[in-house]
């Protein structure tokens, strides 16, 4: 069965250093998403993507964060300075048709991001 | 405005007993969808069920069971005869037809003593 697959499980980083969290969505998916959960907190939007461009984003999406599908497979979330609060788990999704009627959001294991 | 709010944090229930959680959603749109995922400890999200708005019709999945009710704006979710394994926290969420994102509430913790 296709799934959204991410890497690294887990990252630490010092403060202040730029990350790539990277995701593989499923293959005929067209609309991509990234999410983040703080720490015993709840799952939180952060961009939507679809061709190839940022459809939606929430104000957590500041300047800092950045999306992109570099090539056909990959889609990144980049970090550019990371701070103590960025410390969660990222989620990736990604979904064939931009209606919630017609199929599923599917989501990746997540990538624990460490600052430290 | 919390779109989808659960207000049970924590429960702890025995071995073989039931439980229900609750959440309570709220929105505008006419059309919207309404998920369970569970998280279990090592983090991912698995995907339960997803109901629209247009079906208020229960659903009964093995020991899970579904209960949408549009006049309450619930959709809460019944485990039967809980099991160890059925121990992580739960999240219920909305997503609206006129947007794209999800909506989660702040997910309920379910522990099951053996």
């Amino acid at each position: 069965e296709p799934e959204v697959t991410q890497t690294p499980s887990h990252q630490v980083t010092q403060m202040g250093q730029e990350v790539i969290l990277r995701c593989v969505p499923i293959s005929n998916h067209l609309y991509f998403y990234w999410y983040r959960q703080i720490l015993g907190q709840k799952v939180e939007f952060l961009v939507s993507f679809y061709n190839n461009e940022i459809s939606e984003k929430s104000e957590i999406f500041d300047d800092q964060f950045s999306v992109e599908r570099p090539d056909g497979s990959n889609f990144t979330l980049k970090i550019r300075s990371t701070k103590l609060e960025d410390s969660a788990m990222y989620f990736c999704a990604s979904r064939r048709e931009r209606s919630p009627a017609s199929n599923e959001q599917f989501f990746g294991p997540g990538t624990r991001l460490t600052v430290l | 405005a919390q779109k989808v709010t659960q207000a049970q944090t924590e429960i702890s229930v025995v071995e073989k007993e039931d439980v229900t959680l609750d959440c309570v959603y709220e929105t505008r749109d006419t059309t919207y969808y309404l998920f369970w995922y569970k998280q279990p400890p090592s983090g991912e999200l698995v995907f339960l069920i997803r109901r629209n708005s247009f079906d208020e019709q229960n659903e009964i999945s093995g020991r899970y069971s579904w209960n949408f009710q549009k006049s309450t704006s619930s959709f809460n979710f019944t485990i039967t005869a809980s099991q160890v394994v059925d121990s992580a926290v739960y999240f219920c969420a909305l997503s609206e037809d006129t947007g794209n994102q999800f909506y989660f509430g702040t997910g309920t913790s379910l522990t099951v003593i053996p």
